[in-house]
């Protein structure tokens, strides 16, 4: 079945580590999107990326950085400038130039040790 | 401002009556398109519903259906003959403009509306 494949389910940060968080989707989609979630709060979009070796900033990019060598991967990865990255990560997909919902995956809950 | 608005924070229906969701937005846009997504608590987001600007009609999808009333700028999500499964958050979502920067989807969500569906 296509979808969208995010690891680890819950993830431990120590305080000034980077961690990596894995979004792969099989659904041939040009376009992806990382999303944090806080607790009684709608979705913020981090980063974005319409082809592969592209991406954009989004509303709350900062201490996030992200890469795009390959079409079906787009690796989140959190690092220790991010003061307050305890979050719900939503990784998403779409297909380019279309009213086509975004697809998303099960999500990564991050919490600091 | 804020440009997807939900004001009901949380929202409790009888089984197998209908609920209305209420979603207001802000936008200067002619052409943008709103979905609603269901979170359930395992956090998965699904897309419910799509309604674009220039639809003339309200778009339905089996128990769902959106009231859309452009000149208000709302889209409220309609859940006819509720079940104890559709208790969940549900998000309102928008999309502004055909294209951003060469063709990706920025959506912009409501901070969402939490269902409770009582036996």
């Amino acid at each position: 079945d296509g979808g969208i494949t995010q690891s680890p389910k819950y993830l431990f940060r120590k305080e000034g580590q980077n961690v990596t968080l894995s979004c792969e989707q099989n659904l041939n989609h040009d376009a992806m999107y990382w999303y944090r979630q806080d607790p009684g709060q709608g979705l913020r979009l981090i980063y974005y990326s319409q082809i592969v070796n592209d991406f954009q900033k989004g509303d709350i990019a900062e201490g996030y950085s992200v890469s795009r060598e390959k079409k079906e991967s787009f690796p989140l990865t959190v690092t220790s400038a991010q003061k307050n990255p305890t979050a719900f990560y939503l990784c998403a997909s779409s297909p380019f130039y279309s009213n086509q919902p975004q697809h998303f995956g099960d999500g990564t809950r991050l919490s600091i040790l | 401002a804020q440009k997807i608005t939900q004001t009901q924070p949380g929202m409790f229906v009888q089984e197998k009556e209908a609920v209305t969701l209420d979603c207001t937005y802000d936008t200067s846009d002619q052409s943008y398109g709103l979905f609603w997504y269901k979170q359930p608590s395992s956090g998965e987001m699904i897309f419910l519903i799509y309604q674009g600007s220039y639809d003339e009609q309200n778009a339905t999808e089996g128990r769902y259906s959106l009231n859309f009333q452009k000149a208000r700028k709302s889209a409220n999500l309609v859940i006819s003959a509720s079940q104890l499964g559709d208790s969940a958050m549900y998000f309102c979502a928008m999309r502004e403009g055909r294209y951003i920067q060469g063709g990706s989807e920025k959506l912009v969500f409501g901070k969402g509306t939490k269902l409770t569906v009582n036996p």
